[in-house]
């Protein structure tokens, strides 16, 4: 079964740093680029960052770039988002989200169930 | 990187047609073949429905079809059914390598 699962989400003040994890199964990781989508409470989604299937294009939304580290470790079919300067606008639903391609192209087929990030004093 | 437009809320009656408009621009949408649209129920992580502007994945049924026109993407539904209830996201991919969403469509089936 082809499935993503995230880990990590939880609650942090202002400031502080969160890292999120996914672990994938029930394909081949490293042949698929993979993103981070997130879901504000009643909100719609939003892009965070996506990463190739080697690493070599990584990007990021303006909202998180400088703040939010993407990155991958293939051999242990995971995928990460360090989350650094965290603002009360990250609170949200993080998704780990696979691309139907090598590169990132924004065809998001298979989607975690998503972790809680909440950001408050 | 600004949100693709897409309207608030569509409604039908079972068994009607219904499409959702999602305009970007040439930088987006109008710019490559890569579009895509997710339907979301409350609660649920969204699934994908088309990607690729007119292709669906398997398993998605027959009644889901997309098209482009310009800078604008149009997702169509036909023959409603009470289940296609949800919220249904556009996205693009943009000439900087990144990825943006429409700002979703509620779609009642009256």
């Amino acid at each position: 079964e082809v499935q993503l699962v995230e880990s990590g989400g939880g609650l942090r003040q202002p400031g502080m740093s969160l890292r999120l994890s996914c672990a994938a199964s029930g394909f081949t990781f490293d042949q698929y680029a993979m993103h981070w989508v997130r879901q504000g409470p009643g909100k719609g989604l939003q892009w965070v960052s996506g990463i190739s299937w080697n690493s070599g294009s990584i990007t990021y939304a303006d909202s998180v770039e400088g703040r939010f580290t993407i990155f991958r470790d293939n051999a242990k079919n995971s995928l990460y988002l360090q989350m650094n300067s965290l603002r009360a606008e990250d609170t949200a639903f993080y998704y780990c989200v696979k691309d139907k391609n090598l590169l990132q192209l924004g065809a998001l087929d298979i989607w975690g169930q998503g972790t809680m990030v909440t950001v408050s004093s | 990187q600004s949100a693709l437009t897409q309207p608030a809320s569509v409604s039908g009656s079972p068994g009607q047609s219904i499409t959702i408009s999602c305009t970007g621009t040439t930088s987006d949408v109008g710019g490559y073949k890569y579009v895509s649209w997710y339907q979301q129920h409350p609660g649920k992580a969204p699934q994908l429905m088309i990607y690729d502007v007119t292709n669906r994945p398997s398993g998605v049924s027959g009644r889901f079809s997309g098209s482009k026109s310009g800078n604008t993407a149009s997702l169509t539904i036909s023959g409603l059914q009470a289940e296609d209830e949800a919220d249904y996201y556009c996205s693009s991919f943009t000439t900087i390598s990144t990825v943006v969403f429409g700002g979703g469509t509620k779609l009642t089936v009256l």
